[in-house]
């Protein structure tokens, strides 16, 4: 089974400049995750797809920030304008389901995208 | 809001000797999981505990979830060298929709 696919793998960037990450979940998944993940600390979420709808984006910084999950695949996350503390890596996961009623479900990363912005 | 704290923060440990990181959350779960991510990688799901009071084994990794289901611990007994990385828990809540909240990890280091 193929895992969560992510690119670029590396990215750098100078400060207002725009950026955009792809992400290819594991086949079949319904739940599609963007975090990030700054050095040193975990992984915080930006944004949770259930199929192509947004079920949490309550920590996305909307005045920048923008992700996308057409038809229920594949994502893009957009960072536009960037600012220096936006130097992260930002993982995308999946999972099958988005949970039942006694758990949340497992997710699976991919191997991240690191943004370095100068 | 919801908090999931971690602790220690960091850990270094001679071979062989056993290693605990402690996850501690603000408001009761619904289950908690831990990943594993070692140094430039990304996250790996290593288990998931659901039951007040469970307490799960994967060789030498012990896994235990409080009983009023607000922490849980990770043991390892006798760390190994491939031991090495950021352990992270994360807590399951479902308050009108389902979220995990991750801690922010201990780091694990193994003098050989």
């Amino acid at each position: 089974e193929a895992g969560v696919a992510q690119s670029p793998r590396y990215k750098i960037i100078e400060k207002r400049q725009s950026v955009a990450f792809w992400c290819n979940p594991i086949s079949g998944h319904a739940t599609l995750y963007w975090y990030q993940q700054i050095l040193g600390q975990g992984p915080k979420l930006l944004i949770q797809f259930q199929n192509n709808g947004v079920v949490d984006d309550s920590q996305l910084p909307k005045d920048r920030f923008s992700a996308e999950r057409l038809k229920g695949v594949d994502s893009t996350l957009k960072i536009q304008p960037a600012k220096l503390e936006d130097s992260a890596v930002y993982l995308c996961a999946s999972s099958p389901r988005q949970g039942t009623a006694a758990r949340t479900d497992t997710q699976y990363f991919g191997p991240g995208t690191r943004l370095t912005v100068l | 809001g919801q908090q999931v704290m971690q602790i220690p923060q960091y850990q270094h440990v001679q071979e062989g000797e056993d290693f605990t990181t402690y996850c501690n959350s603000s408001t009761t779960l619904s289950n908690i999981q831990w990943y594993k991510q070692r140094p430039g990688g990304h996250p790996v799901f290593l288990i998931q505990l659901v039951k007040s009071g469970e307490v799960k084994k994967q060789k030498r990794l012990t896994f235990q979830f409080g009983e009023a289901k607000k922490n849980s611990s990770l043991h390892i007994t006798a760390t190994q060298t491939t031991d090495v990385g950021t352990y992270f828990c994360a807590g399951g809540r479902n308050t009108g929709g389902f979220k995990t909240i991750f801690g922010a990890g201990t780091r694990l280091f193994v003098k050989a």
